[in-house]
């Protein structure tokens, strides 16, 4: 099992460029969170998908962000134009069912640094 | 809405000491608690979790009993080693904010030195 894997692991992009993060999930898990992470902040659940499709999208932080999954072993995180705030580590999570029921196994993530 | 504090670190101990990590939770109804190991430049991985009053979890020599009446869920380990060095997350998902939701504390790193 090769675990959740993301990419890149770093990005460092200047303000207003376009950023994509990647995250290929483990075979087999319905669904699929994105998190970020901040010292100010700690973790946030920014979205999460079942069966590819979005639930809740509430804790994206505004429209600059987008996520999809166009299918299970795949799925993109967007932010367009790029901030220095957004500047954090992303983290991508799988589960079987949903995080109370099955554990939530994560990517390593990508640390994005906006200038 | 549901809330998980935690100890504020960072905690520094020695090898073999005795750990106790505080965490506290807010919830309506009866959440699941977990907790979460994160070593450095990896992402959270599960340590342990419990799902109903008086549940306890246990993983790799770590402890954690669920508590109703105080509404917590401390981490323990009898004796800790250097590879213990993380950052320790309580977490806990709730009926209100539905089972695919987990609500995490603010993270506490332990350092343990040899």
């Amino acid at each position: 099992d090769a675990g959740v894997i993301q990419s890149p692991r770093h990005e460092v992009t200047e303000m207003g460029q376009e950023v994509t993060l990647r995250c290929k999930p483990i075979s087999g898990h319905d669904y699929l969170f994105w998190y970020r992470q901040t010292m100010m902040r700690g973790l946030e659940l920014l979205i999460y998908f079942n069966n590819n499709v979005p639930i809740d999208d509430s804790g994206m932080p505004e429209d600059r962000f987008s996520a999809k999954m166009p299918n299970a072993s795949f799925s993109t995180l967007k932010i367009q134009p790029s901030e220095p705030r957004d500047s954090a580590v992303y983290f991508c999570a799988s589960s079987l069912q949903g995080s109370g029921n099955s554990p939530l196994h994560f990517g390593n993530g990508t640390r994005l640094t906006v200038t | 809405g549901d809330s998980v504090t935690q100890m504020e670190g960072p905690v520094t101990l020695s090898e073999e000491a005795f750990l106790t990590i505080n965490c506290t939770y807010t919830a309506t109804g009866y959440p699941s608690l977990f907790w979460y190991v994160q070593y450095p430049g990896e992402g959270l991985q599960l340590l342990l979790k419990a799902t109903k009053a008086d549940d306890k979890g246990s993983n790799k020599g770590f402890e954690a009993t669920y508590r109703k009446e105080t509404t917590s869920f401390h981490l323990e380990k009898g004796s800790v080693q250097v590879s213990d060095s993380a950052v320790y997350f309580c977490a806990l998902s709730g009926p209100i904010q539905g089972a695919q939701k987990l609500v995490f504390g603010q993270g506490t790193r332990l350092t343990i030195n040899p």
